[in-house]
């Protein structure tokens, strides 16, 4: 079965340091996925995606992910946090399941930012 | 662009009542949309999958009929929590797809409290 691992519950780094949020994706084809940002008691904002391509994608807010696919993995990485990062983060696969594309979600890891 | 909008973002309703979530897509017409549930502090459950003009499709153990779920447009799916009891009280946040990509956009969330 499809599933998506986040293997940390919660981080917790220092403005202005980096910052990698690891994902693990475990699918039998190739995968589509997804990084995603959820301030409390709001919605789902995508960051970034990885369809096919360039394995190193580029999102916003100076968000960065890299598909290994030897590893099963899409990484979340920024070089320099800020206050305003501080949120909850979802990775996502998309899988094909009864007839349509939806998305399986890890977890949830929650970056708190200390100034 | 692809924005969706999800109303109303907060409702109390009594022990016994149903509650309607409305979920709409605002610049783009979705053909597949999906309604999920999130508790405090965890990940987002998939509830069901709609499209345009046919029945929802919904995961091992959601309740279709507690859950009823209605789209009858390509810009608005309806969420009806029939009946409802405490233990529904949750998060609910819907997201749309435009075919034939996996690619979804989610609401903002609606917080149903049931007293």
């Amino acid at each position: 079965a499809q599933s998506v691992t986040q293997p940390d519950i919660h981080i917790t780094v220092s403005e202005g340091a980096s910052l990698e949020l690891r994902c693990n994706y475990s699918y039998g084809a190739t995968p589509y996925l997804f990084w995603y940002v959820q301030s409390p008691g709001q919605g789902l904002q995508l960051l970034l995606k990885y369809f096919s391509g360039d394995t190193l994608v580029q999102g916003i807010k100076g968000f960065e992910a890299e598909f290994k696919r030897s590893q099963s993995s899409f990484n979340l990485r920024k070089p320099s946090v800020h206050w305003s990062d501080a949120a909850e983060y979802f990775c996502a696969v998309g899988v094909l399941g009864q007839g349509a594309q939806k998305l399986v979600f890890g977890q949830g890891t929650r970056l708190t930012i200390n100034p | 662009g692809a924005v969706v909008s999800q109303h109303p973002s907060r409702v109390i309703c009594k022990s016994g009542t149903s509650v309607k979530i409305e979920c709409r897509s605002l610049d783009f017409q979705a053909t597949t949309m999906f309604w999920y549930r999130q508790f405090p502090k965890q990940s987002l459950m998939l509830m069901a999958t709609s499209n345009e003009g046919s029945k929802a499709t919904y995961e091992q153990g959601v309740e279709k009929d507690k859950f009823l779920i209605n789209h009858a447009s390509l810009t608005l799916s309806t969420l009806t929590v029939t009946s409802a009891h405490p233990e529904d009280s949750s998060f609910y946040i819907c997201s749309a797809r435009v075919a034939p990509g996996p690619e979804a956009f989610f609401g903002q969330g609606t917080r149903l409290t049931v007293v």
